[in-house]
Order: structure tokens, then sequence, then C-alpha cells
């Protein structure tokens, strides 16, 4: 079945550095969406992606939909300690509405 | 708040036992998702609802499992006779007409199954 591959699992980083993260699938996706996950809440919509080459900022957060449709990346700059925690990549599966997530990326922020 | 919110946030209970979860979607959402979450994985989609119809469920959800959203407002995910390896976070999201991709998640009810 479709799968979402994310790397990297984890990071560990100086405040202030910029963070790449990124997702692959072997099939393609119409839409990419990234999420984040603090611990002992629901995930947090970032960033919806709908066309292939698209590159979407949300603040110091900015996310770009590949050209194959296949891949996605989450670029963070200048992290700061409130970015700690798990980002998702996910879309919908097919056609339905789906959505599949990666196991996500886990973003440590060293003081 | 406007948000998607779930009760109870805990829920802990012994196995055999049957629990109820209860989703509040954002108000003008006519669509209700509900997944599950274990340690170190991304959500797994469950079941959806468009309105109060349940339009898909996944091969997760066994017998032991069901939902409903009877007046296409809030939703229940009831779990009968609870075995440990139901313990999880247990997600509900719910997404717009125009934009259904995006879905809005909820806090999640954390259950634990002694």
């Amino acid at each position: 079945g479709q799968q979402l591959n994310q790397s990297p699992q984890s990071m560990f980083i100086q405040e202030g550095e910029d963070v790449s993260m990124n997702c692959t699938s072997s099939s393609i996706f119409n839409t990419w969406l990234w999420y984040k996950q603090e611990p002992g809440e629901g995930p947090v919509l970032l960033i919806a992606l709908y066309k292939a080459g698209e590159l979407t900022s949300n603040g110091r957060l900015t996310a770009q939909f590949g050209i194959t449709r296949k891949d996605s990346f989450l670029n963070i700059s200048a992290s700061i300690p409130s970015d700690v925690g798990i980002y998702f990549c996910a879309g919908p599966m097919n056609r339905d509405d789906k959505i599949i997530f990666g196991k996500g990326t886990r973003l440590h922020i060293l003081p | 708040d406007t948000g998607v919110s779930q009760n109870p946030r805990h829920k802990i209970t012994k196995r055999g036992q049957n629990v109820t979860f209860r989703c509040d979607p954002i108000s003008e959402h006519n669509r209700l998702y509900w997944y599950r979450q274990t340690l170190g994985q991304g959500p797994e989609f469950l079941t959806y609802f468009q309105n109060e119809a349940q339009l898909e469920k996944s091969r997760l959800l066994s017998d032991r499992f069901s939902a409903e959203r009877p007046k296409g407002s809030f939703s229940t995910l009831e779990i009968q006779r609870t075995e440990q390896g139901d313990s999880a976070m247990y997600l509900c999201a719910s997404s717009p007409r125009s934009r259904s991709n995006e879905q809005f998640f909820g806090p999640g009810t954390r259950l634990t199954v002694l």
C-alpha cells in the first residue's frame, strides 16, 4: 500500500539553526500536508500544498510540493524552542479523503 | 474555542470493559474522521463520516469498534470488550466541504487498557 517515508527520523539542533526535513512516497500525491504535534496533543495543520512545484510559507516555515509529486520538503528557519515537536507529512490516498501519515520527524532543540 | 473537542482526554479501563469517546467537530465542517495513534507512529485512519453517513471504514476497525454520527454533528466511537492492544491515542478530525483534505484535529483521547 501507499507509504510515506520521512527523514530524518529525529534531529538535534541548536537554537537559531535552520531545519530541513523531507517526505517521499512511491506513489503520486495530489496534495501534501504538513502537521506538527506536541506531546499529549493532536496534530496541528501547518501548511497544505496543492500543486506540483508549489512553494508555500507560514511564518518561518516553508514547504514545497516536489515536481515529481512524490515528495515534499519542509524548512524551518531560525529555529526557536517552541519549534520542538514531531512534524508529520500527510496526504490523501488515491482520490478519496483518507489521509495517510508518515512516521514523523522528531525535532529537538539544544539549549 | 471553536476547534475540535474530544472527551474524555484520558480513559483508563480494565480489559473487557466497554468505552465510549465523544468528538465535537468544528461546527461548519461536514466531514468527521477518527484516527488511532500509537507511540512512535503517525495517526492511522479508522473511519470517516460525511454528515451522518459513515463512508469508509479501515481494516483496523474490528467488529468491536463502532462509530456513529447520528445528527451529523458530534460523533461517538465505542470500543467493546477492550483489549490491551487497544491502548492508544484516539484522534478525531474534521474538515470543511470546500477543502476536505485540510483536516483539523482535536486533542485526542488517551486510552489505557489494563
